[in-house]
């Protein structure tokens, strides 16, 4: 099947942790991207990537870093540094650069991560 | 001002009915508009890209309106399974061509 994974559904850490985030997609897209969601706002976007080995801050990337060693693979690293973890993470992905025409983004399933 | 805002609802409306949302965008050099669809914890899905005046699928109408800045969304004959959280994103605005700002949505909830 082809799709956007993100793993696990829920995480559940201890503050002063770091951790990881996987999202990964069989799409062939070359952009990628990482949000965040809390509970009645809107999405906002912590990095993205357009290309292998690049990757741009987004609004809200203090706290967090990003790799992009391969095509298919995008994970999110949520440090200590982080004031307010908690949150649902989407990953997304697109063929270019979104907003143009053939160029939607789609998301995967989320994570779910609570820090206590 | 938020670059994009949503009436956060709820709409509530019974099957059957015709409702229509509006997400009010900002910055006038926005170029692309996007619905999702997003259920109760589960991600956003594409509903309908709007690139100029407007999108038709179904019972679903997107309307752009460039002059005042802002997108409709139309759903006719309503059912149950409509019940979601509507979003509205932007893109071409502030954050640039390939960045997309989205709106905190919009609840629908339609009863029998």
């Amino acid at each position: 099947d082809g799709g956007i994974t993100q793993s696990p559904k829920y995480l559940f850490r201890k503050e002063g942790q770091n951790v990881t985030l996987s999202c990964e997609q069989n799409l062939n897209h070359d952009a990628m991207y990482w949000y965040r969601q809390d509970p009645g706002q809107g999405l906002r976007l912590i990095y993205y990537s357009q290309i292998v080995n690049d990757f741009q801050k987004g609004d809200i990337a203090e706290g967090y870093s990003v790799s992009r060693e391969k095509k298919e693979s995008f994970p999110l690293t949520v440090t200590s540094a982080q004031k307010n973890p908690t949150a649902f993470y989407l990953c997304a992905s697109s063929i270019g650069l979104a907003g143009g025409p053939g160029n939607e983004q789609y998301f995967g399933p989320g994570t779910r991560l609570t820090v206590t | 001002r938020k670059e994009v805002e949503q009436d956060p609802g709820p709409f509530n409306v019974p099957e059957g009915a015709t409702v229509a949302f509006n997400c009010t965008y900002s910055n006038s050099a926005s170029q692309s508009f996007f619905w999702y669809r997003q259920d109760c914890r589960k991600e956003p899905k594409l509903l309908m890209s709007v690139y100029s005046s407007g999108n038709e699928d179904g019972r679903f109408t997107a309307q752009l309106n460039r002059a005042s800045q802002y997108i409709s969304l139309l759903i006719r004959d309503s059912k149950l399974s409509d019940s979601a959280t509507y979003l509205c994103a932007v893109a071409g605005g502030s954050g640039g061509y390939n960045k997309l700002i989205f709106g905190a949505g919009t609840r629908l909830a339609v009863h029998p």
